[in-house]
């Protein structure tokens, strides 16, 4: 499987900035996600970040809160924009690969004070 | 859309044992049924898969089963071990890739 890394692993931040989250793959993917996974909680997606078209995004997510770049078939970000304490999560991308097959990023733990 | 109902939420079981964990689906169009464990502080990792034309899928110590007419699956541990315990994850898939996860179970295997 494709080798993801994101960066930052985590950081704390203050309410009322932004934070942009990197997704490098090593190899070219058809598709990538961003997900949020709230502790203790399952995963909820995002957003399906399209290479050289604005993002897909799920149902209770919007552009203005949380816009995502992608590109290129390597690499995607996602910033958290005008963070509150309830945007503290993980947030996680992922690739989709072999048609049904996707695999997750280490994950960024962000934390607002 | 898709839900998917998974129990139970915690499973505690004694090394060696076995550990069931199940799930239903509500969309009859489903066809894609990944597994993943989550280890603490880790990223969910793939670690068994199952597509609608296929009704057992074994590899190693796990197994996963699906009944389509029940619209119900589950993923099942032999011999169990602590590097086993974790948070499993199932999902139910319709549309290309995008899947829908179920609540997670946590397994906790005592030595």
């Amino acid at each position: 499987s494709a080798v993801i890394s994101q960066k930052p692993s985590r950081d704390i931040c203050q309410r009322g900035t932004s934070l942009t989250i990197q997704c490098q793959v090593d190899s070219q993917v058809t598709m990538m996600f961003w997900y949020r996974q709230q502790p203790g909680q399952s995963l909820t997606l995002i957003a399906t970040a399209n290479q050289g078209s604005e993002a897909t995004y799920e149902s209770g997510f919007v552009i203005d809160k949380f816009p995502i770049s992608r590109p290129n078939l390597t690499f995607s970000t996602l910033t958290v924009s005008n963070m509150s304490p309830e945007d503290s999560s993980i947030y996680l991308c992922s690739v989709g690969q072999d048609s049904d097959k996707q695999y997750f990023g280490p994950g960024t733990r962000l934390t607002v004070t | 859309g898709e839900n998917v109902e998974q129990h139970p939420s915690t499973l505690s079981v004694q090394e060696g044992d076995s550990a069931v964990i199940k799930c239903t689906y509500s969309d009859s169009a489903s066809n894609y049924f990944p597994w993943y464990k989550q280890e603490l502080g880790k990223r969910p990792q793939l670690i068994i898969d199952i597509r609608s034309n296929v009704g057992e899928k074994k590899d190693q110590r796990i197994a996963v089963t699906l009944n389509k007419t029940a619209k119900h699956f589950s993923l099942h541990i032999t011999e169990t071990q602590p590097e086993d315990s974790a948070v499993y994850f199932c999902a139910a898939r319709v549309r290309s890739y995008i899947p829908t996860f179920g609540r997670g179970t946590s397994l906790i295997v005592h030595p």
